[in-house]
Formats: structure tokens, sequence, C-alpha cells
């Protein structure tokens, strides 16, 4: 089993959707989590962290279940612009390396 | 704002070969990793490194090594270039300090990524 799930897609919705990505993670003692952007032949970046309380950043919206295991990310109003591999990413255990799990990938393609 | 920067974009090689990528951040950060991306499987670790002269092998080290002699600097080196080794190659790092800025914390960096073909 993958340490970090996702479904790969592609995901392909009119502009002005909402649109939804899960993520599930295996290690019940991972601490951090995060959603990574990679734009076509580009490198990834953070879209922003997940916080156990959920939180929301303009059109984005993380959230995670511990008891599940489980982290979404809500998009609400794609743009074209949104077009792009969302990265699910978790902190490997609870030390201090740095070292991050990604997940494959979900492909969203926005169209006009 | 953080710069990581990878000394090729595009390299062609021949099977055998040893092949240097080298990976350099401006951010004095403590950790730096080495990644292949290939289609379907994501991106994987192949070694990490979270101090100077210290490496630690990630998930796919098999036909590779690293060097960090500097705090900047992370390179990594195939011995014996083979054709399974053709990918895109990512460097990122990240600090292991903590700032005001809550993401900035085990925030990975990345390169833009080397895209090596072995022949």
């Amino acid at each position: 089993r993958k340490e970090v799930e996702q479904d790969p897609g592609p995901f392909n919705v009119p502009e002005g959707a909402t649109v939804a990505f899960n993520c599930t993670y295996s290690n019940s003692a991972s601490q951090s989590f995060f959603w990574y952007r990679q734009d076509c032949r580009k490198e990834p970046k953070l879209l922003m962290s997940v916080y156990s309380s959920g939180n929301e950043d303009g059109r984005f919206t993380a959230q995670l279940n511990r008891a599940s295991q489980y982290i979404s990310l809500l998009i609400r109003d794609s743009k074209l612009s949104d077009s792009a591999t969302y990265l699910c990413v978790v902190k490997a255990g609870s030390g201090n390396t740095g070292k991050l799990i990604f997940g494959q990938g979900t492909t969203l393609q926005v169209k006009p | 704002d953080v710069k990581v920067t990878q000394s090729s974009r595009y390299l062609v090689k021949r099977t055998g070969e040893k092949v240097f990528l080298e990976c350099v951040q401006d951010m004095d950060h403590e950790n730096m990793f080495w990644y292949r991306q290939d289609p379907g499987l994501g991106l994987r670790l192949i070694y990490f490194s979270y101090d100077v002269k210290m490496k630690e092998k990630g998930d796919i080290p098999e036909g590779y090594s690293v060097s960090r002699e500097k705090k900047e600097r992370f390179s990594l080196i195939l011995e014996s270039a083979s054709t399974n080794q053709t990918s895109m190659y990512l460097c990122a790092s990240s600090s292991r300090i903590r700032t005001s800025r809550k993401a900035s914390y085990n925030e990975q960096f990345f390169g833009p990524g080397t895209r090596l073909t072995v022949l």
C-alpha cells in the first residue's frame, strides 16, 4: 500500500465549477500535511498547509480527518489557471529530518 | 525569495557515463533533497541531507550517490548511467527552523528540474 494515495484523475471540469480532491495516508503518526501544486513542466510549489481545524485560502479549502487518515482540497469557482497537478504531501514520521512523502498527484483540467 | 538552481535543464548522456547533477540553494537551508519524477509514479526520494557531509538514503538510492561538502550545494551522482535512469530530477531544500510564517517550516522549495536522457 502506498503511504500517500490519491486518485490521479484527470478531473475535467468547466470554469466556475467546484471540485474536490481526496487523499489518504497510511501512517497514523503523521503530524504535518500539505497540498502542493505542479504546473505542466514546472516544479512543485506549496499551495497550502493543512491544519487540524481546516483552513481556507481564498477559493481553496483544505480539511484533515485524522480518524480516517484523510485529507481533502476543495476548489470553488474554478479558473482556467487552476489547471495543474495537485500533490498531497505528508511529513514523514514525527522526527525533524524534513522528509516529505508525496502522493502521485491529481490532475485538474479546467475547460472554458 | 528562495532560489534553488540546478546545473542543467536538459542533459543527454550515454549508458555507462558518470553523471553529475548539481543543486545550489541560497537560503541557508539545512535540508536538501533529490527526487526523480516519472509518469504514473510521482515524486520518489533518492537521497536527502540534513546537514553538511550528512546524507540519508531515500526510497530509491540504488545506482545513485550524493555529496554535500558545503551547506548550499547538494550533488547527485550517477556512477554508471543506465537507460532506466532516464527521468526528471528535482532538487529541493527546506529549513528546520521555525519562522513566523506557519508554512515555512518543512516547506520544500524546488529547483526547476533536470530532464536527463540516457541513451
